[in-house]
């Protein structure tokens, strides 16, 4: 069974297109987080969700909204693409409502190329 | 504010050698934790190990050993006779308590290991 699982693999789009990426986990964890990893490998935090609720939100644009319609799940939508959105997007989950202790478990990534 | 520094971009060695791989990190909690993941090839992140700040304790994991020492702020990560299955990127990461407690992980910018038969 996948325990961190995203949907789509991979996803091609012009610019100006609405997206949006699935993300589930069946580990019963309590926080998911969405990471961008850019052209350089360079991993920054975009998100994390703790029941529910929006924990964090870093300087990303108000263009990408999560959406967690239950603990299980975080979708990551994104208006409006632009070119520099062009990246692999990895969703991950963490045990617990204080999570900075507990370690995170990665999706497998959701390769956007943004045309 | 956080900070981790991979300073070594690439490291190239051959088959069996050991290697080391550097991490140095920044944070003014007392409570934190280090991590490290690794990238191979195929694209996805594989936890490695959790350290906390309190447990400075050497950590041996069959060819895998972690060197955690606070007074120099690092967290390195050695391979004992290096496989070429070892070759991925592996990054270093930090999580504290700064944020409420989900401020998702600090990585750094990630070692390129590549391990040449």
């Amino acid at each position: 069974d996948t325990a961190v699982s995203q949907t789509p693999k991979y996803l091609v789009t012009q610019m100006g297109n609405d997206k949006s990426i699935k993300c589930e986990q069946n580990l019963g964890h309590d926080t998911m987080y969405w990471y961008k990893q850019d052209s350089k490998k360079f991993l920054k935090i975009m998100f994390s969700y703790n029941n529910k609720e929006l924990i964090i939100n870093e300087t990303v644009p108000n263009r990408f909204s999560p959406k967690s319609p239950d603990k299980a799940h975080l979708n990551l939508h994104i208006n409006s693409l632009e070119l520099g959105d062009s990246a692999v997007y990895f969703c991950a989950s963490s045990l617990g409502t204080s999570g900075f202790y507990n370690e995170q478990f990665f999706g497998p990534g959701t390769r956007l190329t943004v045309l | 504010a956080q900070k981790v520094t991979q300073a070594q971009t690439e490291i190239s060695v051959v088959e069996k050698e050991d290697v080391t791989l550097d991490c140095v990190y920044e944070t003014r909690d007392t409570t934190y934790y280090l991590f490290w993941y690794k990238q191979p090839p195929s694209g996805e992140l594989v936890f490695l190990i959790r350290r906390n700040s309190f447990d400075e304790q050497n950590e041996i994991s069959g060819r895998y050993s972690w060197n955690f020492q606070k007074s120099t702020s690092s967290f390195n990560f050695t391979i004992t006779a290096s496989q070429v299955v070892d070759s991925a990127v592996y990054f270093c990461a930090l999580s504290d308590s700064s944020g409420g407690g989900a401020d998702g992980l600090t990585f750094g910018k990630g070692t390129h290991l590549i391990i040449q038969p």
